[in-house]
């Protein structure tokens, strides 16, 4: 099945940095990359995605890079403001098994103002 | 719309007891998630479903239990509970395979 490694498991930056957060993945079918932020108490909740025909998609101050050759993807989040603290999680699904997503352990952001 | 409900909110249940974790969306989404998170980790699949009347297991189903009778409601039923259920369980969403999870608050379950 498809394993997902996600590092680092946590992140501590200065307002204002930029913040990166990898992951890996092992099933070459695997065709969906969402990324979910959980804050405290709450479930997760979509902050971006991309599907396997695209290298990069932005939204203001995310984005998310794509090397399928390597296997391997990566959040980018800019500017970062305290509101930005919270467990960020990468995760890989394919259009086999239903699209089950298979998460990474997360990484938990903390944004010192 | 709600999106996807949950409840309880909270449960203590001591060794051996039964109960059912209840989770319904108002989205009309033909698939279906149950997931648990143990202190930090990931999300750990326990069952899904494609739509009503179909379930199938996840990474981890001992212990655990499904229906799915509508196209809404999709309970999880926990038997003979045991200290190591002890997690938040989250119940999910989505529309089509390979596409945005919709999660609900979660429950935080206590086995003592």
């Amino acid at each position: 099945g498809e394993n997902v490694e996600q590092h680092p498991s946590t992140l501590s930056v200065q307002e204002g940095d930029s913040a990166v957060i990898k992951c890996t993945y092992s099933d070459s079918a695997s065709n969906y990359f969402p990324w979910y932020k959980q804050e405290l108490g709450k479930g997760p909740q979509l902050i971006i995605d991309i599907r396997s025909n695209v290298g990069e998609k932005k939204d203001q101050r995310i984005a998310v890079t794509l090397n399928k050759t390597a296997k391997h993807f990566s959040l980018h989040i800019t500017e970062t403001q305290p509101e930005d603290s919270a467990v960020y999680f990468c995760a890989a699904a394919g259009n086999t098994n239903a699209g089950k997503s298979t998460f990474g352990d997360g990484t938990t952001l903390t944004v010192k103002p | 719309n709600a999106g996807v409900t949950q409840t309880p909110k909270f449960r203590i249940l001591k060794i051996g007891q039964s109960m059912t974790l209840q989770c319904t969306q108002d989205m009309n989404h033909n698939y279906m998630y149950w997931y648990r998170q143990d202190p930090g980790m990931g999300l750990k699949l326990i069952y899904y479903s494609v739509g009503a009347g179909i379930t199938d297991k996840g990474e981890v189903p001992n212990g655990y239990n499904v229906s799915r009778s509508t196209t809404e409601d999709f309970p999880l039923r926990l038997e003979l509970a045991a200290p190591s259920q002890t997690s938040v369980y989250f119940c999910a969403s989505s529309y089509e395979i390979s596409y945005e999870q919709y999660f609900g608050p979660g429950t935080r379950l206590t086995v003592t």
